[in-house]
């Protein structure tokens, strides 16, 4: 099947710092990326859609100065957090579709802590 | 915005099959149902994914009936290492990629 990569798989960082997430789709051409969040015990929370070479689509309350997003090419979605504070800690997750509403495949996740 | 509504828990032992049921009452013509498994601290894990009836693959089937306001995945004879959370999502047609609140199976010896 369909594989996305997703790197790092954990990252510390300090307060204020700017933070890169990156997600790739190894065997395929992704034009629809997603970027999601989730915290403890809580489900999934898309965050962003990104397609290729165009401005992301970021969710209410998502602030898009905050969570950059990028999606260059086919192959490549990134992810920066910046000015990271200790309430960004979450568990951060790609996924990577076809089509707007195709996505099937996610990436391995990232886990962010802010100290 | 469809919505999905699952039990937000379910427990089992090894051996046994597991039947999760997902309301989904406003499901759109063109949406498939899929069903995703997620174990702590990784990314989601396509299962399956069907549109009617029913849909077989070497981990899990999915029953949908005729009018597709629900839909159940079975796991048969569960494992400890099946102890996850199950979450199913509408998707394909033009509904948010939301997901709703997964049901955590535990399974038991």
């Amino acid at each position: 099947g369909a594989v996305v990569s997703q790197h790092p798989s954990r990252v510390i960082c300090k307060s204020g710092t700017s933070v890169k997430i990156e997600c790739r789709s190894l065997d395929f051409q992704a034009t629809t990326m997603f970027w999601y969040r989730q915290f403890p015990k809580q489900s999934l929370m898309l965050m962003a859609t990104s397609n290729e070479g165009s401005k992301a689509t970021y969710e209410q309350g998502v602030e898009k100065d905050k969570f950059l997003i990028n999606h260059a090419s086919l192959t490549l979605s990134t992810l920066t957090v910046t000015s990271a504070h200790p309430e960004d800690s979450s568990f951060y997750i790609c996924s990577a579709g076809q089509g707007m509403n195709t996505e099937a495949f996610f990436g391995q996740g990232t886990r962010l802590t802010v100290v | 915005l469809a919505k999905t509504t699952q039990p937000i828990s379910m427990d089992s032992y090894e051996g046994q099959e597991v039947n999760i049921t997902c309301s989904h009452n406003n499901i759109a013509t063109n949406d498939y149902i899929t069903w995703y498994q997620q174990f702590p601290s990784q990314g989601p894990r396509f299962i399956i994914q069907g549109y009617k009836t029913k849909v077989t693959n070497e981990v899990a089937s999915l029953f949908i009936p005729a009018d597709r306001k629900s839909s159940t995945l079975s796991l048969p004879r569960v494992s400890l290492s099946d102890t996850a959370v199950y979450y199913c999502r509408l998707t394909g047609g033009g509904n948010k990629l939301t997901f709703g609140t997964g049901t955590q199976l535990k399974v038991e010896l």
